[in-house]
C-alpha cells in the first residue's frame, strides 16, 4: 500500500464546475504539499500545508491532520486547469512521498 | 534567477548507450534533489546532494547510474549502458536548507530509450 493515496485517478468536468480532489496519507508528516504538472512535465508548487486551510485564488487546501486527510479544491473550473494535480508529504525529513497524481480534464 | 534548469529537455536514445544529463538549480539553494518519474506514476527519489555532498542514494539508483554536483551548484546524471526500463522523466528539484518553503522543480529530462 502506498503511502499516499489520491482519488480519483482521472476527472473530467465541465467548465465553472466544483472540483474536489482527495489525498490520504498513512504516516506522521511535517508538511503536505499539493502540486500541478502541466503535460510538459514541469511541476509547480501550489500549496505547503501543516495544518487548516490555504486559499490562493480560486484553489482551496484544506488538511484534516487527525484524519491524515487533505482536500484540494477548484473553483469555478476552466479549461486551462487541465493537468495533474499531485499531492506529497515530507516526513520528517527533505524526501517528498508522492501520491500517483490526479488527471483532471476540464471541457469548455 | 530563472528557476531550475534542466537539460536536455527530451532525450532519445538507443539501448547500450550512455546519457547525461544536467541539473542548474536557484543560486542560493544548497540542496538538489532527482526524482523519476515514470508514465501514470508520482515521482520516486533518486538522490540528493547538499552542496556537493551526495547524502544519500536510493537503491533504485543502481550502479549504472551516478550523479555528481562537483562545485556544490549544478548537478549531472548520467546513465551508463541505458536500458529500456530507463525511459522515464528525471526531475530535478532544489531547496534551502531542509526545504521548509517546499522544493522548486524544473521542468524535467523525458528519456527515451529505444
Amino acid at each position: 500500500k502506498n503511502e499516499v493515496e489520491q482519488s480519483p485517478q482521472n476527472l473530467t468536468a465541465q467548465e465553472g464546475e466544483f472540483i474536489t480532489i482527495n489525498c490520504s496519507y498513512s504516516v506522521g508528516i511535517s508538511a503536505l504539499h499539493w502540486l500541478q504538472q502541466h503535460p510538459g512535465g514541469g511541476i509547480v508548487s501550489l500549496f505547503m500545508l501543516s495544518s487548516g486551510k490555504k486559499k490562493h485564488g480560486r484553489l482551496i487546501a484544506t488538511i484534516n491532520i487527525q484524519e491524515k486527510h487533505s482536500s484540494l479544491h477548484i473553483t469555478a473550473s476552466h479549461p486551462r486547469d487541465s493537468a495533474v494535480y499531485i499531492c506529497a508529504i515530507t516526513s520528517g525529513t527533505y524526501k517528498y512521498i508522492f501520491g500517483t497524481g490526479t488527471r483532471l480534464k476540464v471541457l469548455a | 534567477d530563472t528557476g531550475v534548469s534542466q537539460d536536455p529537455r527530451h532525450k532519445i536514445t538507443k539501448r547500450g548507450q550512455n546519457v547525461t544529463f544536467r541539473c542548474d538549480p536557484i543560486s542560493e539553494h544548497n540542496r538538489l534533489y532527482w526524482y523519476r518519474q515514470t508514465l501514470g506514476q508520482g515521482p520516486e527519489f533518486l538522490t540528493y546532494f547538499q552542496n556537493e555532498a551526495q547524502l544519500e542514494k536510493s537503491r533504485l539508483l543502481s550502479d549504472r547510474f551516478s550523479a555528481e554536483r562537483p562545485k556544490g551548484s549544478f548537478s549531472t546524471l548520467e546513465i551508463q549502458r541505458t536500458e529500456q526500463g530507463d525511459s522515464a522523466m528525471y526531475l530535478c528539484a532544489s531547496s534551502l536548507g531542509q526545504g521548509g518553503h517546499g522544493y522548486t522543480f524544473g521542468s524535467g529530462t523525458r528519456l527515451t530509450v529505444v
